[in-house]
């Protein structure tokens, strides 16, 4: 089975950077995606990391180190439309979620 | 391209009634389905999944059924709703082209009064 945390609640200011970690334990592991949910809508894909390292789409980045269990989420330059939770989850061919982290941002 | 429905997008159903979600997708075979419940304030639970027609796998003891009629057909079932059966349910898919990655339909919004 997996086990998967992130912290529950993140706040910050338009036009900063917030950094959402994700550990996780796992029986097996085929990647890591980051998903943003915004409130009463369906997850939308962000990234997905299977090797260790960094990942870059435009203002957010993804982070993998596979033998700590570890990611993280870096969201740049805050924008009001980034206010939405972000879901971590881990995939042993099928995806395990966790709870989320609500970002709000603050003009 | 491919693209995922699901209906219906809200319903309001009283114990004891039955339900039927249905989803379907589009510009793919073979697809991989998943349906997952999201309950208020809470992270996605994996209901069920299925790698192909007839074949359904479910994760959480409970008293909802998931049957796979054809290829890109997935149907979440209930014969008698509880209060707790209150949630937000999403239909997944990956397959050919997606690699890993799955996505999700709009969502139905369940409320069992």
């Amino acid at each position: 089975g997996q086990n998967i945390d992130q912290p529950t609640e993140m706040t910050a200011t338009e036009g900063a950077i917030v950094q959402i970690n994700c550990t996780y334990q796992t029986s097996g592991f085929n990647g890591l995606f980051w998903y943003q949910q915004h409130a009463g809508e369906a997850p939308t894909f962000l990234s997905y990391n299977v090797l260790d390292g960094l990942e870059e789409k435009g203002r957010f980045s993804s982070f993998l180190s596979r033998s700590k269990g570890y990611s993280y989420l870096l969201l740049k330059e805050l924008q009001m439309k980034d206010s939405a939770s972000y879901l971590c989850a881990v995939s042993d061919y099928k995806l395990s979620f966790g709870a989320g982290t609500t970002v709000t941002v603050r003009a | 391209s491919q693209t995922i429905h699901q209906w219906p997008a809200t319903l309001v159903q009283p114990v004891g009634s039955p339900l039927s979600l249905e989803c379907t997708v589009e510009g793919t075979s073979n697809p991989n389905l998943y349906w997952y419940r999201q309950a208020a304030g809470r992270g996605l639970q994996l209901l069920f999944y299925s790698v192909g027609i007839g074949q359904i796998s479910s994760e959480v003891p409970q008293n909802l059924s998931a049957s796979r009629p054809q290829d890109r057909q997935f149907i979440l079932s209930s014969k008698k709703l509880l209060l707790s059966d209150s949630g937000f349910y999403l239909c997944a898919w990956n397959g050919q082209g997606t690699g890993n990655t799955i996505y999700f339909g709009e969502g139905s919004w369940l409320t069992v009064v």
